[in-house]
């Protein structure tokens, strides 16, 4: 079946670095990918949307010059979390879609980012 | 935009007993409505959608009903199990991005 393969699972970084986050589909071309923050026992909070080859729908609130998001080929999007602060801590999970209209979320395994 | 409500959002039963989760959208222009899983560090499983050409679907001892009338649909879970205990998230979607709910935490005592 379709999944996407996320990684890392985990990074540890400190304050002022860059983190990159890779997403892929497998078995399936995810023509949009969704990124999502997660906080403890919170629900999942949509950070931007991708479509493939085209520039990043970020939603109210997220800094697209911090989260820089990439989706250069139907199977691979990535994102960046540069100059990372301690309150960047989170998990982050992507999730792929096609385009077939109404099609289930593919979840990756998310990455659990802990900025020191 | 969408909003989604869900509740409750801590849901305690023991084993063997039903669990139900409730959720509302306000689009009325929404027609697809998955239900996801998700235990503790891990990513959210697809457990069941409906869409909204139908009021009822059943998978095992998940189902999931519809009212578009009244923009509720809810999660029902038979002959819960300890494994069941996971947060549960309904969505809401369209053509469009979808919306989650806040998610239930399901606790299923042995």
């Amino acid at each position: 079946g379709a999944v996407v393969s996320q990684h890392p699972s985990w990074v540890i970084c400190k304050s002022g670095t860059s983190v990159k986050i890779e997403c892929r589909s497998l078995d399936f071309q995810a023509t949009t990918m969704f990124w999502y923050r997660q906080f403890p026992k919170q629900s999942l909070m949509l950070m931007a949307t991708s479509n493939e080859g085209s520039k990043a729908t970020y939603e109210q609130g997220v800094e697209k010059d911090k989260f820089l998001i990439n989706h250069a080929s139907l199977t691979l999007s990535t994102l960046t979390v540069t100059s990372a602060h301690p309150e960047d801590s989170s998990f982050y999970i992507c999730s792929g879609q096609d385009d077939q209209l109404n099609s289930p979320l593919h979840f990756g395994n998310g990455t659990r980012l802990t900025v020191t | 935009g969408e909003n989604v409500e869900q509740h409750p959002s801590t849901l305690s039963v023991q084993e063997g007993d039903s669990a139900v989760i409730k959720c509302t959208y306000s689009d009325s222009a929404s027609n697809y409505f998955p239900w996801y899983k998700q235990e503790l560090g891990k990513r959210p499983q697809l457990i069941i959608d409906i869409r909204s050409n139908v009021g009822e679907k059943k998978d095992q001892r998940i189902a999931v009903t519809l009212n578009k009338t009244a923009k509720h649909f809810s999660l029902h879970i038979t002959e819960t199990q300890p494994e069941d205990s996971a947060v549960y998230f309904c969505a809401a979607g369209g053509s469009y991005i979808p919306t989650f709910g806040r998610g239930t935490s399901l606790i299923v005592h042995p």
